[in-house]
């Protein structure tokens, strides 16, 4: 069964600092791994979709990579602004083509 | 990417009673997938809702308390019956395109029982 943790659970940054979230994955049988993001009691914003051929992929200040033999995936922002506090989420969609939910890492950027 | 409508956004209800969410998609899907998130919790998926057939529901979630309709390939809406102030989440309603790997979410149902 999979199991998708990330650390930290919360993390507060300065503004304009570069950051990395984590998530790890239990299964390296994964299809893909997408990243959200998600405001306070308000549904989810889709960020990164990974697929496991893939190493990484890009969207503007983000980066996400995907290391499938070590059971990783990593979201690095650059230049953290106040807009990007939020709560971001990985999820793997593994066997049954079911998706996985980690727990979220809050993330607080100071002004 | 999908675009989902999700009402209401949020509510307020009494112990007893029943809220019917409501989830609307811009395009038409296979499946549609019911979520729950506990306050301070990930996401848990409640059932999985095919149109022309009936809902599967995951472990721990059963029709009675959460019955869903599937009238059609753009529409579904889950009812949390008998409310209780444990059912106090977030509900959301999700579609995947793109072959079904890619996952896309309405805005959340923010329910509180009292």
């Amino acid at each position: 069964k999979q199991e998708v943790t990330q650390i930290p659970a919360a993390l507060s940054v300065p503004e304009g600092e570069n950051l990395v979230l984590n998530c790890s994955f239990t299964d390296s049988a994964i299809y893909n791994l997408q990243w959200f993001r998600q405001d306070p009691g308000k549904g989810l914003t889709s960020l990164l979709l990974i697929q496991s051929s893939q190493r990484e992929q890009t969207s503007g200040r983000l980066n996400a990579s995907l290391d499938k033999s070590s059971g990783r995936s990593t979201l690095y922002i650059a230049a953290s602004q106040p807009g990007d506090s939020a709560t971001y989420l990985c999820a793997g969609r593994g066997a049954g083509n079911m998706l996985t939910f980690g727990g979220g890492t809050r993330l607080m950027v100071k002004p | 990417s999908a675009v989902i409508s999700q009402k209401p956004s949020r509510d307020i209800c009494q112990r007893g009673t029943s809220l019917t969410i409501q989830c609307q998609v811009d395009s038409q899907v296979t499946m549609m997938f019911w979520y729950r998130q506990q306050p301070g919790q990930s996401l848990t998926l409640i059932a999985t809702a095919n149109q022309g057939s009936e809902a599967t529901y995951e472990s721990g979630f059963v029709i009675d308390k959460f019955p869903i309709s599937r009238p059609n390939l753009t529409f579904s809406t889950l009812t949390v019956s008998n409310m209780s102030p444990e059912d106090s989440s977030i509900y959301l309603c999700s579609v995947e395109q793109g072959g079904g790997t890619e996952a896309f979410f309405g805005q959340g149902t923010r329910l509180t029982v009292v």
